[in-house]
């Protein structure tokens, strides 16, 4: 059973726009939030943490929001360029577990 | 300072055959992790450790066993290959539970 939902597989945003890509989890427990940003051939990298105690943390042009109550976080990215073209993943963990919780991912495409 | 690798990058096996993957941290990271990549499936843990000398099933644990005999090395084995295993293998390790997660570049598996 998906813990971690990304329900959008695909996302095309023009540079400069602003980018959001949505997660929403259904484990009460989770406690603590990340996105990772992969290319093709690859390791993940981190990108962004939040922890439940917060709503939102920036780095940058990239911000996570995180909604406790709809169990849902966002990470936003502007302005948008086509080097962040990747696909993003959305994780979670809790105080229960000891690994991380991995959502399917979102394909960004950022076209000139 | 390397980060994590892994050992093979590429490999084809006959259904049926065995081998190892190895992972190779020098962050001195308590806990290491084995994720495997399938398209539309996200990244799902197979197992992990939480310290040298523990290991614990993931998601995906049937098929593998995994040891953790060094704290720098975390090995993942198959014992008869089949072809559902045909995937990318990502390892990953991070100081603790809240510590940020650093990827391998992966190893491409195919099981013919």
């Amino acid at each position: 059973d998906q813990q971690v939902k990304q329900n959008s597989p695909s996302l095309s945003v023009q540079e400069g726009r602003i980018s959001i890509l949505n997660c929403d989890y259904t484990n009460s427990m989770f406690d603590y939030f990340l996105w990772y940003k992969k290319y093709p051939a690859e390791g993940p990298t981190f990108l962004i943490s939040i922890s439940s105690i917060k709503d939102k943390n920036e780095d940058g042009r990239f911000t996570v929001f995180l909604n406790k109550s709809a169990k849902h976080l966002s990470l936003h990215i502007v302005p948008s360029q086509p080097g962040d073209s990747a696909v993003y993943f959305c994780a979670a963990s809790g105080n229960s577990g000891y690994a991380l919780n991995f959502g399917k991912g979102t394909s960004l495409l950022v076209t000139p | 300072n390397a980060g994590v690798t892994q050992t093979p990058k590429f490999r084809v096996l006959k259904t049926g055959q065995s081998m190892t993957l190895l992972c190779a941290q020098d962050m001195n990271h308590e806990y290491m992790y084995w994720y495997r990549q399938d398209p539309g499936m996200g990244l799902r843990l197979i197992h992990y450790s939480v310290g040298e000398g523990t290991t614990a099933k993931g998601e995906v644990p049937d098929g593998y066993n995994v040891s953790r005999l060094k704290k720098q090395n975390f090995l993942l084995g198959l014992e008869s290959a089949a072809p559902s295993q045909t995937s990318v293998y990502f390892c990953a390790s991070s100081y603790d539970r809240l510590g940020q997660v650093y990827f391998g570049p992966g190893t491409r598996l195919t099981v013919l």
